[in-house]
């Protein structure tokens, strides 16, 4: 069985940074490509940064880039993202999800910015 | 970016009823490799997303026959033939063709 655990939300201050994980089991976590996806609350789904299965490739929304850091540790079944320069904007719950087609998905953390 | 937008914001249905919802896309979703990356989820209330369909009308292993998906270039649905009471939440298109990745703004299902 799939599973995905993210860890790693909590409230932090603006301007601050933090490291969300998340936890694969239950398929070859190093043949898929692996993303993050935040959900605001009470809004829709935004898509925030992909990397490719070797870690190789990474992409970024727009409104992430240059602030987050997408990677993996595929000996640990993990992937990461390193985010700083947070802003009240960037508070949601963050997903990880498998494959380049998001087949399955976490349970979520939920990263609050606020002073 | 590609922008995906999705028709009816809310859809009140009778139990036992088809629903139908829209989603339409600024550009053409089909690839260069030849496959339109037009994917369909469900969240219900107080979950993660699932998804229900993916390159149009494929559904995925444990999807209710009920659900379908259909379109092509700009134009896509999603159709249940019968809403169950679980069936309840918000649905989302997604285009994986372009980047970045874009999600439709959601169609909230509810029971008349």
């Amino acid at each position: 069985e799939v599973q995905l655990v993210e860890s790693g939300g909590v409230v932090v201050q603006p301007g601050g940074s933090l490291r969300l994980s998340c936890a694969a089991s239950g398929f070859t976590f190093d043949d898929y490509a692996m993303h993050w996806v935040r959900q605001a609350p009470g809004k829709g789904l935004e898509w925030v940064s992909l990397i490719s299965w070797d870690g190789g490739s990474t992409y970024y929304a727009d409104s992430v880039k240059g602030r987050f850091t997408i990677s993996r540790d595929n000996s640990k079944n993990s992937l990461y993202l390193q985010m700083n320069s947070l802003r009240a904007e960037d508070t949601a719950l963050y997903y990880c999800a498998k494959d380049a087609m998001l087949d399955y998905w976490g349970q979520g953390t939920l990263v609050t910015v606020s002073s | 970016d590609v922008v995906m937008t999705q028709s009816p914001l809310s859809l009140p249905v009778t139990l036992g009823q088809p629903a139908s919802i829209s989603c339409r896309s600024s550009q053409s979703l089909v690839h260069s490799d030849g496959n339109t990356y037009l994917n369909w989820f469900q969240q219900r209330p107080g979950q993660s997303p699932r998804r229900l369909i993916y390159k149009v009308s494929n559904r995925d292993s444990g999807v209710p026959d009920r659900f379908s998906g259909s379109g092509s270039g700009t134009d896509f649905t999603l159709k249940i033939s019968r809403v169950e009471a679980e069936d309840v939440g918000v649905y989302y298109c997604m285009q994986g063709t372009h980047w970045p990745l874009t999600f439709g703004g959601g169609t909230k299902v509810e029971i008349k």
